[in-house]
């Protein structure tokens, strides 16, 4: 079975940064694309950012272009997420999603693994 | 960005109503359209993917149809595991977008 364990969320002040980690068992971590999506009462669910097996292929959402950065380990089975210049609007529940595929864009693809996600408030 | 609409926003019915949800994008998706449940303090689960594929261990009574702009989860026969939040979900362009989600409560 999927597992997907979040770790590294927590309160922050805004301008500081903050690194989230994802680890990864019970599949094959680089023979899928992965992903974080996060969540608000308000906004609903956002992807933020999405990164191919081998880190060949790497998306960002507008709102967090030039401060995040995701990366992978694919010898310790382990995304990461780089958050710097944290913002108010940052703060949601953080998922670490499996993708279905070997990269996102391009093909049909959905994220059918998730962690329990990590809170991030920003404040 | 690819804008997806559901409708209703919420709904209440009882255990054994069938139930049908919308999902209309602002532009065409082909057949990249995912369906996600998700229940109070849980992960999303993915129900259905490819508009109509469904995933593995999910039971039959839900289906998914449409192309392009409109698509359709129905749930066949309601069940109490199924009172939760449907959301649908676009991967046709990159950023993948939900919708605002489906509030499926009990009456």
């Amino acid at each position: 079975d999927v597992q997907l364990v979040e770790s590294g969320g927590g309160l922050v002040q805004p301008g500081r940064s903050l690194r989230l980690s994802c680890a990864a068992s019970g599949f094959t971590f680089d023979d899928y694309a992965m992903h974080w999506v996060r969540q608000t009462p308000g906004r609903g669910l956002e992807w933020v950012s999405g990164i191919s097996w081998n880190s060949g292929n790497i998306g960002y959402a507008e709102s967090v272009k030039g401060r995040f950065t995701i990366s992978r380990d694919n010898a310790k089975n382990s995304l990461y997420l780089q958050m710097n210049s944290l913002r108010v609007e940052d703060t949601a529940l953080y998922y670490c999603a499996k993708g279905s595929m070997i990269r996102f864009g391009g093909v049909p693809y959905a994220m059918d693994g998730w962690g329990q996600g990590t809170t991030v408030t920003v404040s | 960005d690819i804008q997806m609409t559901q409708s209703p926003s919420s709904l209440s019915a009882s255990v054994g109503d069938r139930v049908t949800i919308t999902c209309r994008a602002s532009q065409s998706t082909s057949n990249f359209l995912n369906w996600y449940q998700q229940k109070p303090g849980k992960a999303p689960l993915l129900l259905i993917y490819t508009a109509s594929t469904l995933q593995s261990g999910v039971p039959s009574r839900f289906s998914g149809s449409g192309s392009g702009t409109d698509f359709t989860l129905t749930i066949s026969s309601l069940q109490p595991e199924d009172f939760a939040t449907y959301y649908c979900q676009q991967t046709y362009t990159t950023p993948p977008t939900f919708g605002q989600g489906t509030n499926v409560e009990i009456k």
